[in-house]
C-alpha cells in the first residue's frame, strides 16, 4: 500500500509567477484535500476535491485552484504568487463514508516566493 | 466558528517523564479529532483517532483522550524519549464537513 507522494519537495519561485504542485494519493482513496502550513501555525484547509469535483473551499482567493484526475491524484495551481503565499503545502488523502475515517498526508512541498 | 486552541504551545522536558498536551475547540459537534505529529519541514503522522462516540483512544506509549461537552482532548505521552522531539498537532472535523480544523501546535522538545 503507498501513502501520499508529493512533488516536487522544494520549490522557489517570484512574485506574480505561477506555480503547481502535484499529489498522488494512497492506494483507494478518491479524495484528496489540501493545506497549506504557514510558518510556526497549523494547517489550513485549501479545498477538497472528490471524484474530480471541488467538494468544499476554504478562505483562499481565486487564484488558488486544483484538479483531480480519473487516478484520484490532484493538482494544486497558484497563480499570480505573493510573498505570503510562501508555506508548506500539505497534500491530504481519505476514504470517506467507509468507515476509514483517518486523513492520510504527504510530506509536503515547500514553497519559496521571493 | 470552530476554533481549536493548543496548550502550551512549546514544551521542554527531561527524558523518562510523562506529558499531557492540551487542546481546546469552541463548538462541540465534532465528527472526530484526530492526534497528529509533525517532524521540522516534514509532513504529519496520524498518531490518534477518537470518535464522537468515543472517549479515549491508546497506542503504544500514547494515550489520547476526548471530552466532548467540555470541548477537550489531551494527548498523553507515557516515559517521554528524545525520539519524540516534535510538533503535535491537534484537528477537529466536524459533522458532515469535508476539513480538518488544526490547532497551531505544540512543539515538544525531550532533553537527553
Amino acid at each position: 500500500e503507498t501513502g501520499v507522494t508529493q512533488s516536487p519537495t522544494h520549490l522557489i519561485k517570484t512574485r506574480g509567477q505561477q506555480v503547481t504542485l502535484r499529489c498522488s494519493s494512497q492506494s483507494g482513496h478518491n479524495t484528496v484535500s489540501w493545506y497549506q502550513q504557514a510558518l510556526g501555525q497549523g494547517p489550513q484547509f485549501i479545498f477538497q476535491y472528490y471524484r474530480e469535483e471541488e467538494n468544499g473551499r476554504g478562505n483562499f482567493p481565486p487564484r488558488f485552484s486544483g484538479l483531480q484526475f480519473p487516478n484520484y491524484s490532484s493538482e494544486l495551481n497558484v497563480n499570480a504568487l505573493e510573498l505570503d503565499d510562501s508555506a508548506l503545502y500539505l497534500c491530504a488523502s481519505s476514504l470517506p463514508g467507509t468507515g476509514d475515517y483517518g486523513y492520510t498526508f504527504g510530506s509536503g512541498t515547500r514553497l519559496t516566493v521571493v | 466558528k470552530q476554533e481549536v486552541t493548543q496548550i502550551p504551545a512549546a514544551l521542554s522536558v527531561p527524558e523518562g517523564e510523562n506529558l499531557v498536551l492540551n487542546c481546546s475547540f469552541t463548538d462541540s459537534a465534532i465528527y472526530n479529532l484526530q492526534w497528529f505529529r509533525q517532524d521540522p519541514g516534514k509532513g504529519l503522522t496520524s498518531l490518534l483517532l477518537i470518535q464522537s462516540s468515543q472517549r479515549e483512544q491508546t497506542s503504544g506509549r500514547l494515550n489520547a483522550s476526548l471530552d466532548k461537552s467540555s470541548g477537550r482532548s489531551t494527548l498523553y505521552i507515557a516515559a517521554s524519549q528524545p525520539g519524540d522531539s516534535a510538533t503535535y498537532l491537534c484537528a477537529v472535523e466536524m459533522d458532515s464537513s469535508y476539513k480538518l480544523i488544526f490547532g497551531s501546535g505544540t512543539r515538544l522538545l525531550v532533553r537527553p
